[in-house]
């Protein structure tokens, strides 16, 4: 059973960094069977993905468009666990955040349990 | 992007009807589409992946089906811990992107 425990702040400044950790067990963030997710949902965005990191020899990253330029997902190996760096958030970047599990055809089986991160001074 | 689009974005209901949700793609995506669960405060659930494929645990009056841009997701004999939003997603291509949703509510 794979277990997906969040963590970070729920209040970030405008233009600082948004920083969230989700942290695995059950399964490694450099299998080869897997990729590493992180969504959102909000009322306005609805739910949306924003990017991934999973290890296929070496490192591998895919960010949506819209947070390109701003995100970053880096894993740490040594205590299995990836995070979300978003910089310069604004109060659109205010929504509850996930990370997930893909495995197989497209699966996102297993989530976090959310993160609500409030933009606000 | 691929385009989700779902059907109906909500639905007056009773406990034991049967229920139908329809989830179009933009583009075809083969079968590369979940659906899923949410209910408020909590993460969404996978309930169907791979179009039709049950998830362990989740009870059989769920059921889905299709391929391409086409797709269904239907409960039969509604029970009343089945109101909730359902989101269909799909996998086939980054960026992996969802349905608008359709929020059962008693009628």
């Amino acid at each position: 059973q794979v277990q997906l425990q969040q963590s970070g702040p729920g209040l970030v400044k405008p233009s600082q960094t948004l920083s969230l950790t989700c942290a695995i067990s059950g399964d490694s963030v450099s299998a080869n069977s897997a990729s590493w997710n992180w969504f959102r949902q909000s009322p306005s965005r609805g739910l949306e993905w924003l990017g991934k990191i999973y290890y296929r020899s070496r490192w591998l990253y895919d960010y949506a468009l819209s947070v390109k330029s701003r995100m970053t997902i880096n894993a740490d190996t040594s205590k299995n666990q990836f995070s979300l760096h978003l910089n310069s958030v604004t109060p659109e970047d205010t929504a509850v955040y996930y990370c997930s599990r893909l495995i197989g055809l497209g699966v996102l089986l297993d989530w976090g349990q959310g993160s609500l991160v409030t933009v606000s001074s | 992007d691929i385009q989700m689009t779902q059907s109906p974005s909500s639905l007056s209901t009773s406990v034991g009807d049967r229920v139908t949700i329809t989830c179009r793609a933009s583009q075809d995506i083969n079968t590369y589409l979940n659906w899923f669960q949410q209910k408020p405060g909590k993460a969404p659930k996978l309930l169907i992946s791979v179009a039709s494929n049950l998830q362990s645990g989740v009870p059989s009056r769920f059921s889905g089906s299709g391929s391409g841009t086409d797709f269904t997701l239907s409960i039969s004999g509604l029970q009343p811990e089945d109101f909730a939003t359902y989101y269909c997603q799909q996998s086939h291509v980054t960026p992996y992107t969802f349905g608008k949703g359709t929020t059962l509510e008693m009628k």
